[in-house]
This record gives structure tokens, sequence and C-alpha cells, in this order.
């Protein structure tokens, strides 16, 4: 149980395009998604806080306006890369919140590698 | 705010030889903290976390953390190293806003 999935896994886009990444969980409703960026040889960069119902939470020195999220039901999250530029290129990785036992614990997707040209 | 520090970017152990990765954290109350393993282009895969129930967690594939208080760490140790164990490991803490903070990451490579 608890798989979360991302979709695309990979993808190349030009510069100035957008691009849309989904987040889904799929056997278990999240109220609670983050996203994260990763650089090659990195730690995770949390990107935003998406909560269901809401607007999402986004953290310091993230553009909200560059990254889109939007998390319209339980088990749907979405990252929408807005005029993507090279240097948007990176791994970005969502996880959902599910309440286990004490506390809560974050289950990951496998990855979007994004490549902006 | 919280944070975790993991100590060494890089671990070489020999297949069968004990594995042990360092995390120190820093927590004004009470924290959870968790260790995850990520493979090449993979996302994390949840590896044990501490809840204040038990201070020697075991997790799954062999591996175990024990939280101690009067130190701030929470070591990972696995008795035996295989070769399926090379990956990069993460430490991270969260407290109440069940926001992960992650440690920079240490990279493990098994030795045949």
């Amino acid at each position: 149980g608890a798989v979360v999935s991302q979709h695309p896994s990979w993808v190349i886009c030009k510069s100035g395009t957008s691009v849309k990444i989904e987040c889904r969980s799929l056997d278990f409703q999240a109220t609670t998604m983050f996203w994260y960026r990763q650089f090659p040889k990195q730690s995770l960069m949390l990107m935003a806080t998406s909560n269901e119902g809401s607007k999402a939470t986004y953290e310091q020195g993230v553009e909200k306006d560059k990254f889109l999220i939007n998390h319209a039901s339980l088990t749907l999250s979405t990252l929408t890369v807005t005029s993507a530029h090279p240097e948007d290129s990176s791994f970005y990785i969502c996880s959902a919140n599910l309440l286990a036992g004490v506390g809560y614990e974050q289950y990951f997707g496998p990855g979007t590698r994004l490549t902006v040209t | 705010a919280q944070s975790v520090t993991q100590l060494g970017s890089h671990v070489s152990v020999s297949e069968g030889a004990l594995v042990l990765l360092r995390c120190n954290y820093s927590s004004s109350v009470p924290p959870y903290l968790f260790w995850y393993v990520q493979y090449p282009n993979q996302g994390l895969q949840l590896l044990l976390k501490y809840t204040s129930a038990a201070t020697l967690v075991k997790g799954i594939n062999g591996f175990e953390a024990e939280f101690k208080k009067s130190e701030t760490s929470f070591h990972l140790t696995k008795p035996s190293a295989h070769m399926s164990d090379a990956a990069e490991y993460f430490c991270a803490v969260s407290v109440n806003d069940y926001k992960l903070s992650f440690g920079a990451g240490t990279t493990v490579t098994v030795r045949a």
C-alpha cells in the first residue's frame, strides 16, 4: 500500500513553454502533498506544500507564479512549470502525507526528470 | 526550526561489513526522525522512523537506528552490507507541521 505515482517520468521541453507534472496517491487519500526539487548529487529542497481545496504554501525563495500548484482532489496534485528555462531543469519529486500509527509518514513518487532546452 | 546534519557525504564498505551512517538532529521540541533510501533516478523509500515509542527502531532490509537524546543522534546501522545497499541515504526530521527537513545525504558504495 501507500503508493504514489508521478507522470511523466521524464520530459524534455523547449525554453519558454510550460510543463505539467502530475502526482497521484494511488491507494490512499492525501489532504497534503509536497513538491521537492533535487539537483544532481544534492538533497531534496522543499518547494511547496499542497493542500487539497486550498492554495499551496510556498517556501521562501520559490516563485509561486512560476511553479503553479493545484491540488484539486484528495488523490491528485499537479505542478506546472510556466515559461520554463534551462535553469529549471531538475529532478522534481512529490510526496503525499499519510497518517500511520503515531504521526505522519511521507510517501514519495518516483520523480520526474525535467530537461529544458 | 529543526534540522539534521549527516556526517560523511560518502561511505564505502566491504560486502558483509557493518554499515554505519551518522545523523545528528537539532530540534526545540521532540522530533520525529526518519531515514530514507534513494536509488538512482528514483524517489525516496522509507527505511524507518522514530516517533518516541522506542529508542531502537527496526526498519526494512535489515536496517535499524537508535535514538539517543543525550547525543541528539539517530545513527543508522546494518550489521552486514549487501551489494544492493549501494544507494543514497537521507536522514530527515519533522515536528508538528509535518514538513520534512532533509540532511545532505550520504552515498553508500559496497565493495565486493
